[in-house]
């Protein structure tokens, strides 16, 4: 799996949106982009993943660079429940099912 | 809550004790990972189950590493001889397709 590159640590306004940003400049062309996230002390949550289309769900907006080098994940109203490691993670899925994590970035969102 | 859930949540025992863990993921999922998180580092897979068939074992997985899924249901990992080096949290998740593992809460271990 292609290595992501992120922030060890970002602050947030609650209410404002929080960008985080990931870089995975060895990206392969079949390589989707994962986002998890992990509250203190709780399993890892699956956020949004996508292959190079820009994503939305109800948790989370996820953009991916035309060149697939990079993305951002974007809560756009951040709560203080948004405190957490947030995980980047590239993965071919099918056989390469082994979900590789790195030690993330800790986002802190403040009142 | 993800629908994946381990027992118990939290397990301390003495160096030398065998401690097992259950994990029951979401019922139609056939997929089933186990991984190990250690203080300050993300998760670390361990072991992938297809089915009742355990289809990889990572080298993190010692001798003293045991995993089931018996009929493909919940599974079980057993840790024989605890060492302190073992103490982590322990992570189950499922799937139903490749793409996205749902997790559980999590065990986690102290060997003291």
């Amino acid at each position: 799996d292609a290595k992501t590159t992120q922030p060890t640590s970002m602050d947030c306004a609650e209410g404002r949106a929080a960008n985080l940003p990931c870089n995975h400049s060895t990206i392969s062309g079949n390589e989707y982009v994962y986002w998890y996230r992990q509250i203190h002390s709780q399993g890892p949550q699956y956020i949004i993943h996508g292959l190079k289309n820009n994503e939305t769900n109800e948790m989370a907006s996820l953009i991916i660079t035309e060149d697939r080098k990079s993305s951002t994940l974007i809560l756009p109203h951040a709560t203080l429940r948004d405190t957490a490691v947030y995980y980047c993670i590239v993965n071919s899925g099918g056989s390469n099912y082994k979900l590789t994590f790195g030690k993330g970035t800790l986002l802190t969102v403040n009142p | 809550d993800t629908g994946v859930s381990q027992d118990p949540r939290h397990k301390i025992t003495k160096r030398g004790q065998n401690v097992t863990f259950r994990c029951d993921p979401i019922s139609e999922h056939n997929r089933l990972y186990w991984y190990r998180q250690t203080l300050g580092q993300g998760p670390e897979f361990l072991t992938y189950f297809q089915n009742e068939a355990q289809l990889e074992k990572s080298r993190l997985l010692s001798d003293r590493f045991s995993a089931e899924r018996p009929k493909g249901s919940f599974s079980t990992l057993e840790i024989q001889r605890t060492e302190q080096g073992d103490s982590a949290m322990y992570l189950c998740a499922s799937s139903l397709t490749f793409d996205t593992q749902y997790f559980g809460p999590g065990t986690r271990l102290t060997v003291l």
